[in-house]
């Protein structure tokens, strides 16, 4: 699967927007956007994805580059239960099995 | 809302004794996964299954390491010969589709400690 890089850590108040950067400039054509999240001594929870629009859903929005080589997962209003490592990740379209490759993500810190 | 279910939360084990992990994925799921997480370290891939048979294991993934569906709704994990660099958090996964598009349901994960 093709790389991502995030930064390390990133912090917010809460109530206020977070938008997470990912760079992924050698992504494929046929590579989907992930973003799963994982709470503290949990197991990863799924965000958000797509391919080439803009996406957004109850917890987040997707907001991909017009050359897809970097993402930026938004937030709207963080919360403390949002405090998490965030990860973005590229599963192959053309991979049946799609499986998933963490890296390290970005650790989201919350403060009241 | 429905969720994968794993059991035990945590298993403390001797080395070189058998462990067995379980796993209920989402009823309706079809392609199900292993994970684990050594403490601090990244989410890694084990293995992934699908139509009662391995779609693709990592290196991790052993001949100590084996994988089985036995009853339509249990998924498990068995680790034969534990070893001290076992102990990690093991996670579930299933998803309802294969391929890129689909997301995957994990469970809150497994913790074996190998002494």
């Amino acid at each position: 699967d093709a790389k991502t890089t995030q930064p390390n850590s990133m912090e917010s108040n809460e109530e206020e927007p977070v938008h997470l950067p990912c760079n992924h400039s050698t992504i494929s054509g046929t590579d989907y956007i992930h973003w799963y999240r994982q709470l503290p001594s949990q197991g990863p929870e799924y965000v958000i994805h797509g391919l080439t629009s803009n996406v957004n859903n109850r917890m987040a929005s997707l907001a991909i580059a017009e050359d897809r080589k970097s993402s930026t997962l938004i937030l709207h209003r963080a919360t403390l239960r949002d405090a998490a490592v965030y990860y973005c990740i590229l599963r192959d379209g053309a991979d049946s099995w799609g499986k998933l490759q963490f890296g390290a993500g970005t650790q989201v810190v919350v403060t009241p | 809302e429905p969720e994968v279910t794993q059991t035990p939360s945590h298993q403390v084990t001797q080395m070189g004794q058998e462990v067995i992990l379980r796993c209920v994925p989402i009823s309706n799921h079809l392609y199900f996964y292993w994970y684990r997480q050594i403490l601090g370290q990244k989410v890694e891939f084990l293995v992934s299954f699908y139509n009662n048979e391995i779609s693709e294991k990592s290196e991790i993934f052993d001949d100590q390491f084996s994988v089985e569906r036995p009853d339509g709704s249990n998924f498990t994990l068995k680790i034969r010969s534990t070893k001290l660099e076992d102990s990690a958090m093991y996670f579930c996964a299933s998803s309802v589709r294969g391929g890129a598009a689909g997301e995957l349901f994990f469970g809150e994960g497994s913790r074996l400690t190998v002494l």
